[in-house]
């Protein structure tokens, strides 16, 4: 079965500081993809980055970048240049694209999350 | 564009009550997926919709159950409410077809049961 694994519980980061965020997977499906969403205290999800497993290059989307390694199953989001309002719950999710037969590309597993504190 | 509407946002029941939640995706988008969020458990799949079809639907018991209408919006419901179903429940849409869509969130609705 698919796993998602964020080590970090909670980071602290100055402002204007990078600050990278880990998320390991393990999966059997050879097709998948990779997002990180952020959750501000009103508990809507933003999507923020995606990344998928036959994408050559690493995604990027701003200020966020999206460090995959796909040897090593891991998918690590950088933040660079930090602001105060980046201060939120993150979570690291996957897609299983073989496995879902092209039924069902609704559903995410997801990470524990990790909460980034970005401090003045 | 409007986003995911869910309503209501907030809502306390008892225990042996039901619940009827609400979701109105993002205009022409026609996958619906709803999440349950919890402290204990994280953010757990419960069911899609796509085109007024269940697709799948994650390792919960027959008290959760879902629909989709013919414009797309869903409802999912709960019935002989447990303290354990206290959670947010979130809803995404998707607009369908290329598995690269990503899924947008409502805010949620954030269930209390007593």
């Amino acid at each position: 079965a698919q796993k998602i694994t964020q080590t970090q519980p909670g980071m602290f980061v100055q402002e204007k500081e990078a600050v990278t965020l880990d998320c390991t997977y393990d999966t059997s499906d050879p097709s998948y993809g990779l997002f990180w969403y952020k959750q501000p205290s009103s508990g809507e999800m933003i999507f923020l980055i995606y990344q998928g497993s036959y994408d050559q290059q690493n995604a990027t989307e701003g200020r966020y970048s999206l460090n995959f390694q796909k040897a090593r199953k891991s998918a690590n989001l950088v933040i660079s240049a930090s602001q105060l309002g980046d201060s939120a719950m993150y979570f690291c999710a996957m897609r299983e694209l073989t496995n879902a037969g092209g039924t069902s590309y609704g559903k995410l597993t997801f990470g524990q999350g990790t909460i980034l504190t970005v401090h003045p | 564009k409007a986003g995911v509407t869910q309503t209501p946002r907030y809502l306390i029941k008892t225990r042996g009550q039901q619940v009827t939640l609400s979701c109105s995706p993002i205009s022409g988008h026609r996958s619906v997926s709803w999440y349950q969020q919890t402290p204990g458990q994280g953010l757990q799949f419960l069911f899609e919709y796509f085109s007024e079809t269940q697709r799948n639907k994650g390792n919960f018991p027959g008290r959760f159950s879902g629909r989709q209408f013919s414009n797309s919006r869903s409802e999912m419901n709960v019935s002989t409410l447990e303290l354990g179903d206290s959670a947010l429940y979130l809803c995404a849409s998707r607009a369908g077809g290329p598995s690269t869509g990503e899924l947008f969130f409502g805010e949620g609705s954030r269930l209390t049961v007593l």
